[in-house]
């Protein structure tokens, strides 16, 4: 089964609207956490944001948001006001527990804002 | 802060030579240093996570001898592509962390873009 699953491949978004990409999640750990980075057509992976399993509130940075549902194991991110320069890969990862610090990796969704 | 360089970031090169890629963490110390390996339009490959001093663990179908990783220090390590062939032409990436950050996040290169003719 998939660990990370991100059911949408590509996504056309308005300019300035917001845009949510989807991200769930499949653990039988209590502690994991989870990253959202993106990957602009240069290939550098930078990261946006993270969210522990014990945080009570959805993270914060700027205009990205975790909406963070627990027992739903969704992890969505959440890109307020898109602008153009948001148009890249976007892919959610998890890390289980703190052993060895690997991800495992989401398929990935392509972004495109339209002017 | 948190900042990773990797280089060269383009290498092409003639089938049977050997090609190094080095990542460095510029501003923090990492204890552990992963490499991973991207196919257009897909997602990240890990190939193997060193820690400092110590050998690289190699996940399975990589081969440790054809992708040899040093990690020498605290702010540098090393992948060594042998003997390269034009199945190995890719694009490699390394990452950074810190066991001493919370939520030990992953800080990326910018990635090494190979073609082995």
């Amino acid at each position: 089964a998939q660990k990370i699953t991100q059911t949408q491949p590509g996504m056309f978004v308005q300019e300035k609207e917001a845009v949510t990409l989807d991200c769930t999640y499949d653990t039988s750990d209590q502690s994991y956490g989870l990253f959202w980075y993106k990957q602009p057509s240069s290939g550098e992976m930078i990261f946006l944001i993270y969210q522990g399993s014990y945080d009570e509130q959805n993270a914060t940075e700027g205009r990205y948001s975790l909406n963070f549902q627990k027992a739903r194991k969704s992890a969505n991110l959440v890109i307020s006001a898109s602008q153009l320069g948001d148009s890249a890969m976007y892919f959610c990862a998890m890390r289980e527990g703190r052993s060895n610090y690997q991800l495992i990796w989401g398929a990935g969704t392509k972004l495109i804002i339209k002017p | 802060g948190a900042v990773v360089s990797q280089h060269p970031s383009w290498v092409i090169c003639k089938s049977g030579t050997s090609v190094k890629i080095e990542c460095r963490s510029l501003d923090f110390q990492a204890t552990t240093m992963f490499w991973y390996r991207q196919f257009p339009k897909q997602s990240l490959m890990l190939m193997a996570t060193s820690n400092e001093g110590s050998k690289a663990t190699y996940e399975q179908g990589v081969e440790k001898d054809k992708f040899l990783i040093n990690h020498a220090s605290l702010t540098l390590s090393t992948l060594t592509v042998t003997s390269a062939h034009p199945e190995d032409s890719s694009f490699y990436i390394c990452s950074a962390s810190s066991s001493s950050e919370y939520q030990e996040t992953q800080y990326f290169g910018p990635g090494t873009r190979l073609l082995v003719l």
